[in-house]
């Protein structure tokens, strides 16, 4: 199946910060880009959906100031998380979607701890 | 309203014990149904997708059939490293996926 590799697996970070996660397509375009929060023993929450070269349609109630999300190319979605403060800790996952059979393949996922 | 259900929220079985898992769904224009294995701490593992009513697939232990209302997700014979929860996802039109809560599994020794 594909791949879709997911960095870093875990950050530790002071209230304040920003934190840059990385979601990139190993041996696939990804026409379409996902990115999703779970809280412990919940499922998926989407954030927010990406598609190359143009601006990520977020979901109701997610802060678009907050969680800036960029797809610069077709294997590459990046997702940060500005001023971060511990109310941001969580698992955050993305998921790319192939173009030509539309399937949906998720990375690691990143576990955010902000102190 | 588009929505996914899945059932029970957790199952417990003896190694060897056969079940099903459960999802439920009212999505308008059905593209695809998917389902997701996901450990502790890690993204979700595709094992299916299944795209009309009557299909069935099957990967090791793990069999999954769909109607027009809803998916199965039968596991045969499980073992311990069968444990997990498993993820159920529709996709409906304009790219839209819904997401199941999730069956976490526990199977014993």
């Amino acid at each position: 199946g594909a791949v879709v590799s997911q960095h870093p697996s875990r950050v530790i970070c002071k209230s304040g910060t920003s934190v840059k996660i990385e979601c990139r397509s190993l041996d696939f375009q990804a026409t379409t880009m996902f990115w999703y929060r779970q809280f412990p023993k919940q499922s998926l929450m989407l954030m927010a959906t990406s598609n190359e070269g143009s601006k990520a349609t977020y979901e109701q109630g997610v802060e678009k100031d907050k969680f800036l999300i960029n797809h610069a190319s077709l294997t590459l979605s990046t997702l940060t998380v500005t001023s971060a403060h511990p109310e941001d800790s969580s698992f955050y996952i993305c998921s790319a979607m192939t173009g030509t059979n539309e399937k949906l393949f998720f990375g690691s996922g990143t576990q955010l701890s902000v102190l | 309203e588009d929505q996914v259900t899945q059932s029970p929220e957790a199952l417990r079985l003896q190694e060897g014990e056969s079940s099903s898992l459960n999802c439920s769904y009212t999505v308008s224009g059905l593209r695809g149904l998917f389902w997701y294995r996901q450990d502790p701490g890690k993204g979700p593992e595709f094992l299916f997708t299944l795209y009309s009513a009557g299909e069935e697939k099957e990967k090791e232990r793990l069999k999954a059939t769909l109607t027009k209302k809803e998916s199965f997700l039968h596991i045969t014979a499980p073992k311990p490293e069968d444990s997990a929860t498993y993820l159920c996802a529709v996709q409906a039109a304009f790219n839209k996926f819904y997401f199941g809560s999730g069956t976490k599994l526990n199977v014993k020794p």
